[in-house]
């Protein structure tokens, strides 16, 4: 594997499931990060990882938990989530002094019925 | 309030023809630009970028202008070729203040359509 990979590529959940969503990077990156995108709408940065310290919360709700056990992975936990949190969920990283050149996975879609 | 605009949603142009994406924004602290581009079903790819101390970067047929004073950037593809058509995000950053990361602000995306 090459890149970013994140799985799944598609998700539906009901409003009271519990999911989560893998990013993996295989890039040698020090950093990662979630955003959402949602339709119509500019990328959204959710949550940024630093050598596995979290050091951005967008102001994002409680219902999404992010962990990132290592370098290489990163996790989107959910948790009765609401039918305006569907949308397409990025994983990406990037590597010290380039850190704004961010390497992006292709996403996950996200259906919250 | 968005910082980083792209006013065209879509645009199309005809085969070998140059393709030029605007980018508009407001936070004169952005110091480093950056294009995307993104395919159906993907992730966003990195494409091209341009420090604020330059006014042009090119790379292929992919060149991008950047108009300090006007708070104004481009995208300039030429000749276009149909598998140019996909979604260009324009993205800005600003030197990270506290400790914290470089993050990126992205507009709306344009989608290119190049027509055979």
């Amino acid at each position: 594997e090459t890149g970013v990979t994140q799985t799944p590529r598609h998700l539906v959940m009901g409003m009271t499931n519990k999911k989560s969503l893998k990013c993996e990077q295989h890039l040698g990156h020090n950093a990662m990060y979630w955003y959402k995108q949602s339709a119509k709408k500019p990328l959204e940065l959710m949550f940024v990882y630093n050598f596995k310290e979290q050091t951005e919360n967008n102001s994002v709700p409680s219902r999404f938990s992010p962990e990132c056990p290592n370098s290489s992975h990163l996790f989107l936990h959910l948790h009765t989530l609401q039918p305006e949190d569907s949308a397409l969920y990025l994983c990406a990283s990037s590597q010290g002094a380039r850190m704004n050149e961010q390497f992006f996975g292709p996403g996950t879609r996200l259906t919250v019925l | 309030d968005q910082q980083v605009k792209q006013n065209s949603p879509s645009l199309s142009v005809q085969e070998g023809r140059i393709s030029i994406l605007n980018c508009d924004y407001t936070n004169s602290m952005f110091d480093y630009f950056l294009w995307y581009k993104k395919y159906p079903a993907e992730g966003p790819t990195f494409l091209i970028s341009i420090s604020s101390i330059k006014d042009k970067n090119e790379d292929g047929r992919f060149t991008v202008f950047l108009n300090k004073s006007a708070k104004h950037l481009s995208l300039h593809i030429v000749p276009s070729q149909p598998g140019d058509s996909a979604v260009y995000f324009c993205a800005a950053s600003h030197p990270p203040s506290g400790g914290s990361n470089y993050k990126l602000t992205f507009g709306k995306g344009t989608l290119l359509t190049v027509n055979p």
